[in-house]
């Protein structure tokens, strides 16, 4: 079983759409959890950064964190063509050290078709 | 912020011959800086991790003598690949850690063609 489990997609929307977009992983002692967008032929972006359980809101973005089932979500409303992109889930177990590298997830490409 | 540049954008070189990549925290000091390697439609693959003033720490699999790393300073870090050959082809990206945070913030990645 891999670390951090995420479906590849491709996952198309309309714009408009509510989207969700979800990571598994096995190691419990994961506490910081991370979502990255990757344009094509970019590096990826930092959009939201959670510590331990619960909720985080930045405008179009929510982060959820369910530590008691291992899984995370990054939700966007109001979907827009510009949020075409492949989005990364990422955690660490600690800050510095190897324990401080982050572990990523395999991508999920998002296409919002206008 | 927390910007992260990198150099060459795109580099096209010939069998042989070696390239140097920088990449650079314009806005912060990173201890810690990690290069990684993509291939097209996968995901990033962490090739070593830098930290300044020591030896890199590599990946298993990852050839220390052919990807050679140098963090000199808090705000650079060099990756060179030594006598490319053409399966090494593909997308560089580094990014940096601030001192005493986690998240990482990567630079707009180097494509590296080998012919």
């Amino acid at each position: 079983q891999k670390e951090v489990e995420q479906d590849p997609g491709p996952l198309s929307v309309p714009e408009g759409a509510i989207v969700s977009l979800n990571c598994t992983y096995s190691n419990s002692a994961f506490q910081y959890f991370m979502w990255y967008r990757q344009y094509s032929r970019k590096g990826p972006e930092l959009l939201m950064y959670t510590y331990s359980s619960g909720n985080k809101e930045d405008g179009r973005f929510t982060a959820q964190v369910d530590k008691s089932s291992k899984y995370i979500s990054l939700f966007i409303r109001d979907s827009q063509p510009s949020d075409s992109a492949t989005y990364l889930c990422a955690m660490s177990q600690n800050y510095g050290g190897s324990q401080g590298n982050l572990i990523f997830g395999k991508g999920t490409k998002l296409s919002v078709k206008p | 912020g927390a910007v992260v540049s990198q150099h060459p954008s795109r580099v096209i070189c010939k069998s042989g011959t070696s390239v140097k990549i920088e990449c650079r925290s314009l806005d912060f000091q990173a201890t810690t800086m990690f290069w990684y390697r993509q291939f097209p439609k996968q995901s990033l693959m962490l090739m070593a991790t830098s930290n300044e003033g020591s030896k890199a720490t590599y990946e298993q699999g990852v050839e220390k003598d052919k990807f050679l790393i140098n963090h000199a300073s808090l705000t650079l870090s060099t990756l060179t690949v030594t006598s490319a050959h053409p399966e090494d082809s593909s997308f560089y990206i580094c990014s940096a850690r601030k001192t005493g945070r986690n998240e990482q913030y990567f630079g707009p990645g180097t494509r590296l063609t080998v012919t």
